[in-house]
């Protein structure tokens, strides 16, 4: 069984850029969460989905970050325009249940250099 | 403001010794905690978790303790083995209106040496 899978897994780009992450869930899954790790703040969510609705993107940076969900098994991170400050890790987790308690399955990660 | 703190960036232990993560926390209202592990190149994954009914968790070489006067918990590894040299985050969840999400901490890099 597949899991998390995430595309690209390293982007370079320049500032002013449109920066497009995406994220395909695991089957079944119906919670889908997108985070940032930085070495000063470690893991931060940004925005989660469940069943394909956001619940809380009280963590997106501003408004040049947006996500969707198109469908129940694919979603995509938006930076426009992009910054050097947002050069970090950017990991999507799926799930099935509890945001809070049940098992988040992380993807690999997309590493985004922002020159 | 970090809601949940790993005050020790890296540790580095023997191998066969035994490997103390420690992680704070503000928030009284958290009432789930988790370790995760993370290996360079790869997404986190899940290790163990503890409910605020309990103060320890115990799965083969880890364990996790909580205290909560204290808001702290720390993940025991007994004994250490070379392969957990790995990024650990702990993190908290509760019912305080934030929708039950996941906070996590900045993580702390584990080296275990051979």
């Amino acid at each position: 069984d597949a899991g998390v899978i995430q595309s690209p897994r390293h982007e370079v780009t320049e500032m002013g850029q449109e920066v497009t992450l995406r994220c395909k869930l695991i089957s079944g899954h119906n919670s889908l969460f997108w985070y940032r790790q930085t070495m000063m703040r470690g893991l931060e969510l940004l925005i989660y989905f469940n069943n394909n609705v956001p619940i809380d993107d009280s963590g997106m940076p501003e408004d040049r970050f947006s996500a969707k969900m198109p469908n129940a098994s694919f979603s995509t991170l938006k930076i426009q325009p992009s910054e050097p400050r947002d050069s970090a890790v950017y990991f999507c987790a799926s799930g099935r249940g509890d945001p809070g308690t049940d098992t988040q399955y992380f993807g690999p990660g997309t590493r985004l250099t922002v020159l | 403001d970090q809601q949940v703190k790993q005050n020790s960036p890296s540790l580095s232990v023997q191998e066969g010794r035994i490997s103390i993560l420690n992680c704070d926390y503000t928030n009284s209202m958290f009432d789930y905690f988790l370790w995760y592990k993370k290996y360079p190149a790869e997404g986190p994954t899940f290790l163990i978790s503890i409910s605020s009914i309990k103060d320890k968790n115990e799965d083969g070489r880890f364990t996790v303790f909580l205290n909560k006067s204290a808001k702290h918990l720390s993940l025991h590894i007994v004994p250490s083995q070379p392969g957990d040299s790995a990024v650990y985050f702990c993190a908290a969840s509760g019912n305080s209106g934030n929708t039950g999400k996941l906070i996590f901490g900045q993580g702390t890099t584990l080296q275990v040496k051979p």
